[in-house]
């Protein structure tokens, strides 16, 4: 069955360092997203992808942070300052379109040193 | 922001019987809502979805009931398998792309 993957499964960075998360969607779907977790919290939306532009974002996602489809495959997400609070687990999910469900990724755990 | 509550942390299910998961959402405009299982280390994983126009849908094993004037659903599982031990998230959807997620509620399934 087709998956979405996510690489590095884990990152370290010190903070104020720029971290690129980065993700293979499932290959035909068109719709693309980044969610977070952090520890003991609930999964939050950071920003959803479509026709290579921002559809929808949160408040999380502010300047400190971008998207990405640099080619045909990847998805990436860049957060170019750091910070603490950055540590979360970061989802990557993709849709055929936006009324099939989101399949997730299995996660790129980020800790912020 | 809890537009969507799980307010079961945790369940306990003997194997063979029922779990019934539960959820509540406080947006009256949300359209459509997911069921999601999750392992430790591994992404959430789609399970079954309603729309708001109906009020059932089942797949295999996994029944999800909405009441709309209630703001609830629920998701049964029948019957209860050790596999199905995992953390379930329930997760609503308005007219855009977020998904808004519950905490989750850790359900375990004994032999």
């Amino acid at each position: 069955e087709p998956e979405v993957t996510q690489t590095p499964s884990h990152q370290v960075t010190q903070m104020g360092q720029e971290v690129i998360l980065r993700c293979v969607p499932i290959s035909n779907h068109l719709y693309f997203y980044w969610y977070r977790q952090i520890l003991g919290q609930k999964v939050e939306f950071l920003v959803s992808f479509y026709n290579n532009e921002i559809s929808e974002k949160s408040e999380i996602f502010d300047d400190q942070f971008s998207v990405e489809r640099p080619d045909g495959s990847n998805f990436t997400l860049k957060i170019r300052s750091t910070k603490l609070e950055d540590s979360a687990m970061y989802f990557c999910a993709s849709s055929a379109n936006r009324e099939e469900p989101q399949h997730f990724g299995d996660g790129t755990r980020l800790s912020i040193l | 922001d809890q537009q969507v509550k799980q307010n079961s942390p945790s369940l306990s299910v003997q194997e063979g019987r029922i779990s019934i998961l539960n959820c509540d959402y406080t947006n009256s405009m949300f359209d459509y809502f997911l069921w999601y299982k999750k392992y430790p280390a591994e992404g959430p994983t789609f399970l079954i979805s309603i729309s708001s126009i109906k009020d059932k849908n089942e797949d295999g094993r996994f029944t999800v009931f909405l009441n709309k004037s209630a703001k609830h659903l629920s998701l049964h599982i029948v019957p209860s398998q050790p596999g199905d031990s995992a953390v379930y998230f329930c997760a609503a959807r308005r007219s855009g792309y977020a998904l808004n997620f519950g905490k989750g509620t850790s359900l375990l399934v004994t032999p």
